[in-house]
């Protein structure tokens, strides 16, 4: 069975310092996964998505992932965190079959300070 | 291109009644998925349409239905509602090509939600 856990709940970081967001999977199959945003009172935006064709994954707003087997770990990061940042962050993976079944992660709570 | 979009934004209800939400897909997108979100539970997937039929179903009771209508857009559906169906409700777009297996993951688009409270 799929399943993605986050390891953190909460994270805090200052603006401008580096944002590290903690997420292992759980997959009998090549797993596709997804890092998405949600910020208070909107919908999901997607970040990236892991294609197997680079382990190493850019997406939007200069956040970056790095798919790592041997860890089985898909964390997300970004050099400078900016106050826009401040959201929910979902670590997600996709169930095999050709379906579009998503398995969600709890969840990380992102506060950035001034 | 326009985004997701969903009807009613916010919804109050009282348990035993029954509420319908809408979505409407990205213009070529002929998938549609449904999740709830509640503080306790998290993101759940409830069900999956593609071309009018539910191809996937999430672990939800009878009470939760869906479907599809020709020009993609989707309606989903609770009966005799409880407490605990106070949520919000996010529905997703995706091309769904079946076909596309072994190209990539199907990227999927959100809308705004439509909050639901019963009381």
């Amino acid at each position: 069975a799929q399943s993605v856990t986050q390891l953190d709940s909460h994270v805090s970081v200052s603006e401008g310092t580096p944002v590290l967001l903690r997420c292992n999977y759980s997959s009998s199959y090549s797993p596709s996964l997804f890092w998405y945003v949600q910020h208070p009172n909107k919908g999901l935006q997607l970040l990236l998505k892991y294609t197997s064709a680079a382990t190493l994954v850019k997406g939007i707003n200069g956040f970056e992932a790095e798919f790592k087997k041997s860890e089985t770990s898909f964390h997300l990061t970004k050099p400078s965190a900016h106050m826009s940042d401040a959201a929910e962050y979902f670590c997600v993976v996709r169930t095999p079959g050709g379906y579009n079944k998503l398995i969600f992660g709890a969840g990380t709570r992102l506060a950035v300070h001034p | 291109k326009a985004g997701v979009t969903q009807t009613p934004r916010y919804l109050i209800k009282t348990r035993g009644q029954q509420v319908t939400l809408s979505c409407s897909p990205i213009s070529g997108h002929r998938s549609v998925s449904w999740y709830q979100q509640t503080p306790g539970q998290g993101l759940q997937f409830l069900f999956e349409y593609f071309s009018e039929t539910q191809r996937n179903k999430g672990n939800f009771p009878g009470r939760f239905s869906g479907r599809q209508f020709s020009n993609s857009r989707s309606e989903m559906n609770v009966s005799t509602l409880e407490l605990g169906d106070s949520a919000l409700y996010l529905c997703a777009s995706s091309l769904g090509d079946p076909l596309r297996r072994g190209i990539g993951p199907d990227t999927q688009y959100f809308g705004p939600g439509t909050r639901l409270t019963v009381l």
